[in-house]
């Protein structure tokens, strides 16, 4: 069974600074997604991560993926208060052929909260 | 193109009643997810659809809950009877066989009471 783990699960920060969160799953995979979740609102995508080292930077954010160590982390740079949010990455399941069928499992999500 | 639609987007029902969700997927999707969010549980996949058909219902915590997928472009979840632990956000999901992304509707937060 596909285990996401993420953390830290709470992230409070002070605008300015830098942090990582971490996303830890247990099988192998190919393919990781990171989401973004507003208080009562929709899941909206942030990165596609297809392959080992993949990196992808938007604005003030930036995804890797590691699949030999089934780790992924989402880098905020500079933090400011637009970005208090909760993060989730999501892993896509793969057969026993390696044939990724589109079903994510998601971790747990992490609760960000920027200060001023 | 207007995303994945669900509706309602709030439904307070008592117990016993009978709860149907609905969905309408991105048009050209041919795969559909039903997730169910919680604080206790977090993001959990209930049922999954490939061309109209239920691939993986792993998910469904009981027979209280069935879902349907009548044509490409709508479905419904059930759940009855309902119980105060069914309280949840009922997320849909669809995405194109091109690719495993898969994009959210806006919900539907259930409260039974």
């Amino acid at each position: 069974e596909l285990k996401v783990e993420q953390n830290p699960l709470f992230l409070s920060m002070q605008e300015g600074k830098n942090y990582t969160i971490y996303c830890n799953y247990s099988t192998t995979s190919d393919r990781l997604y990171w989401y973004r979740q507003d208080p009562g609102k929709s899941l909206e995508s942030l990165f596609v991560l297809l392959s080992n080292g993949a990196v992808k930077q938007e604005g003030r954010l930036m995804a890797s993926l590691d699949t030999k160590a089934r780790l992924s982390t989402l880098h905020i740079t500079a933090a400011v208060h637009d970005l208090s949010a909760t993060y989730f990455c999501a892993v896509v399941h793969s057969n026993a052929g390696g044939t990724s069928y589109g079903k994510l499992t998601f971790g747990q999500g992490t609760i960000l909260t920027v200060h001023p | 193109d207007a995303g994945v639609i669900q509706s309602p987007r709030h439904e307070v029902t008592e117990m016993g009643q009978e709860v149907t969700l609905r969905c309408k997927p991105i048009s050209g999707h041919n795969s559909l997810f039903w997730y169910r969010q919680t604080m206790m549980r977090g993001l959990e996949l209930l049922i999954y659809f490939n061309n109209n058909v239920p691939i993986d219902d792993s998910g469904m915590p009981e027979d209280r809950f069935s879902a349907k997928m009548p044509n490409a472009s709508f479905s419904t979840l059930k759940i009855q009877p309902s119980e105060p632990r069914d309280s949840a956000v009922y997320f849909c999901a669809s995405r194109p066989w091109t690719s495993t992304e898969a994009f959210f509707g806006q919900g539907t937060r259930l409260t039974v009471v």
